[in-house]
């Protein structure tokens, strides 16, 4: 079946650091691949997406590239903020019928201090 | 943006009680609602998905009787934990959907149940 696997957390950064947060999956077929975010008290939000290989998803300064060859999709940002500290799940999708059903890592929670 | 609201954001009960979680699309109609369970520290894990107005179809290992889920309208489902033991004590959360792909569903903000 589909799996996704996210790197261990937390993740302390001061601001302005970069940011890789590692994710790699393990599907039949060709599934979308997607990060989301979760800041706290709230649901969580779409981030980016990549529908396939060597596509490259990207949104708020976060970037992501669908790496088929080594079943990949790391999310990546140049230099943190503050106000990125969230909850982050990578998840691939799987289409199904007329619904898609989302497979999701563990998620890992970044915390970035001033 | 499209919003979705659950009630109650957390609750407490008693083992053998019943306990219902509303999921509510505030400002857009979802012809597809899915409800998932989180544990700590693990992934999100589908449990059902219903459609307006037909029954819900659950996941693999889920048990329909336990976790009853009702779409009436095109902006409501419920989840009714049934009989509720401390092991059904988790994170529940719904996302409601407008069309197809992943990029239109829209997630509440969660319940937290406890089950004492």
């Amino acid at each position: 079946g589909n799996s996704v696997t996210q790197m261990e957390g937390p993740v302390t950064l001061s601001e302005e650091a970069f940011l890789t947060i590692n994710c790699t999956y393990t599907a039949t077929g060709y599934p979308s691949l997607f990060w989301y975010v979760q800041y706290p008290g709230e649901g969580l939000q779409l981030l980016l997406k990549a529908t396939k290989a060597d596509d490259k998803g990207s949104n708020k300064g976060f970037e992501a590239t669908y790496r088929k060859e080594t079943t990949s999709f790391h999310l990546e940002k140049g230099s943190v903020q503050v106000s990125d500290s969230a909850v982050y799940f990578c998840a691939l999708s799987d289409l199904n019928g007329a619904n898609s059903k989302l497979t999701f890592g563990k998620g890992i929670t970044l915390s970035v201090r001033p | 943006g499209a919003v979705v609201s659950q009630h109650p954001s957390w609750v407490i009960c008693k083992s053998g009680t019943s306990v219902k979680i509303e999921c509510r699309s505030l400002d857009f109609q979802a012809t597809t609602m899915f409800w998932y369970r989180q544990f700590p520290k693990q992934s999100l894990m589908l449990m059902a998905t219903s459609n307006e107005g037909s029954k819900a179809t659950y996941e693999q290992g889920v048990e329909k009787d336990k976790f009853l889920i009702n779409h009436a309208s095109l902006t409501l489902s419920t989840l009714t934990v049934t009989s509720a033991h401390p092991e059904d004590s988790s994170f529940y959360i719904c996302s409601a959907g407008q069309g197809r792909g992943p990029d239109t569903q829209y997630f509440g903000p969660g319940t937290r149940l406890t089950v004492l």
